[in-house]
């Protein structure tokens, strides 16, 4: 079965400062990986998404992830964090093919982002 | 209305009463999700609807119904729930097509904060 682990629960950051955001996963074979960034009283919105190529993957609002198969990770970096990032963020995995027909995304417990001035 | 949207957006009942939570999804969409947010807890998916078919039932209680009209509309019926179903019950919708990409790229509304007395 495929998990997720995002090691930590909440991460205080300075604004202008970079941003590095943990995710490991267990998987039998290459998954598709996500992040979702989750704004007080909001829904989830899907970041970016991971299914092959390139292992560097460009998403929203300035983000990045780094797919790293040898450390079962996919961490979630911005260069400089802006006040508006104070947010949740979610890693989420989903069976790659041949799995199909079980489609389901695993998330994460999440990691809270507070940004200080 | 865009995206995807839910009411109530907050709701509080007793354990005797029925209500409904509702969700409209206006992107064309023809996948639909229920899922749960517990604080602490990894986001539970409850109920996959694709083409208005249930294809999935994550073991969720009978206390939970489900109920998809069209590809539009989810509903949740819920009745003599326990304190511990106090939770975000977030909608979701998808591309429910064979490519993997469309499926999993889920686009989420702001959830209906429950909280059972």
């Amino acid at each position: 079965a495929q998990s997720v682990t995002q090691p930590d629960i909440h991460i205080t950051v300075s604004e202008g400062a970079s941003l590095e955001l943990r995710c490991n996963y267990s998987y039998g074979a290459t998954p598709y990986l996500f992040w979702y960034v989750q704004s007080p009283g909001q829904g989830l919105q899907l970041l970016l998404k991971y299914f092959s190529g390139d292992t560097l993957v460009q998403g929203i609002k300035g983000f990045e992830a780094e797919f790293k198969r040898s450390q079962s990770s996919f961490n979630l970096r911005k260069p400089s964090v802006h006040w508006s990032d104070a947010a949740e963020y979610f890693c989420a995995v989903g069976p790659s093919p041949p799995n199909f027909g079980n489609e389901k995304l695993t998330f994460g417990t999440g990691t809270r982002l507070t940004i200080i001035p | 209305e865009t995206g995807v949207t839910q009411t109530p957006r907050h709701l509080v009942m007793g354990m005797t009463n029925k209500k409904s939570l509702k969700c409209e999804q206006h992107l064309g969409h023809n996948a639909m999700y229920w899922y749960k947010q517990s604080a602490k807890k990894p986001l539970e998916l409850m109920f996959v609807y694709n083409f208005k078919e249930q294809t999935e039932n994550n073991s969720v209680p009978s206390r939970f119904s489900p109920e998809c009209p069209n590809s539009s509309h989810l509903f949740l019926h819920l009745h003599t729930l326990q304190p511990e179903d106090s939770a975000l019950y977030l909608c979701a919708s998808s591309q429910g097509t064979l490519l993997a990409a469309e499926r999993y790229e889920q686009y989420f509304g702001p959830g209906t904060r429950l909280t059972v007395t």
